[in-house]
């Protein structure tokens, strides 16, 4: 079975513009997380969605920010304008059922902003 | 809020010699303790639970209450045992997961 794919792997843009990465999670699992390393610091929570709802976005940094979860499938997380301090390494992650369920972690996008 | 430490950046052992990864956490109820593993070129996997008192890879980890610690020990370190660990903390009122800075592990021969 496929895991939690994330695309693009990689993405270089200038500060100012627009950028959308995708997570399509395992399938079947409700729950749905974005994280997010900046560099020499913690991976640190984002948002979490249940199906489509989302559940918490208490560490959505500001409203450049922005996640939807249509249908309850695959998730787009879209920075409008980019800013520098923005790069990291963008990570998603899905699990099946409760709060204590294992989650499983994508590959991650790596975000450059120059 | 709760928070977790790592105090150590990078862990340099012999292969063959006792590991033990340290990392503390802050939270006044009762958390659920995680080590999260990353190897060169893979993604962030789960290594252990503290909830499941399982034994993986030849690594465990027991949580102090008292301590609020939740070290990861191995015995003997392996070549293939280096790479990123991370200690995270879900409160399981909030499901998500709060992460420590990460420790790399470096076993050399």
């Amino acid at each position: 079975e496929a895991g939690v794919t994330q695309f693009p792997s990689h993405s270089v843009i200038e500060k100012g513009q627009t950028v959308t990465l995708r997570c399509d999670p395992i399938s079947g699992h409700d729950n749905l997380y974005w994280y997010r390393r900046v560099m020499g610091k913690e991976i640190k929570f984002l948002l979490h969605f249940v199906k489509e709802s989302k559940q918490d976005e208490s560490g959505m940094p500001n409203n450049r920010f922005l996640a939807e979860r249509t249908g309850g499938t695959y998730s787009t997380l879209k920075v409008q304008p980019a800013e520098l301090e923005d790069s990291g390494v963008y990570f998603c992650a899905s699990s099946q059922g409760g709060p204590w369920d294992e989650q499983f972690f994508g590959p991650g996008t790596r975000l450059t902003v120059l | 809020a709760q928070r977790v430490t790592q105090p150590e950046k990078l862990l340099s052992v012999f292969k063959g010699a006792p590991v033990e990864l340290k990392c503390n956490y802050s939270y006044s109820g009762s958390p659920e303790l995680f080590w999260y593993v990353q190897y060169s070129r893979q993604r962030l996997q789960l290594l252990l639970r503290h909830i499941s008192r399982e034994s993986i890879k030849g690594f465990t980890a027991d949580l102090n209450k008292g301590e609020t610690s939740f070290h990861l020990k191995k015995p003997f370190a392996q070549e293939e045992d280096s790479a990123m660990y991370y200690c995270a903390l879900n409160t399981g009122t909030a499901s998500k997961l709060t992460f420590g800075t990460g420790t790399r592990l470096q076993v050399t021969l």
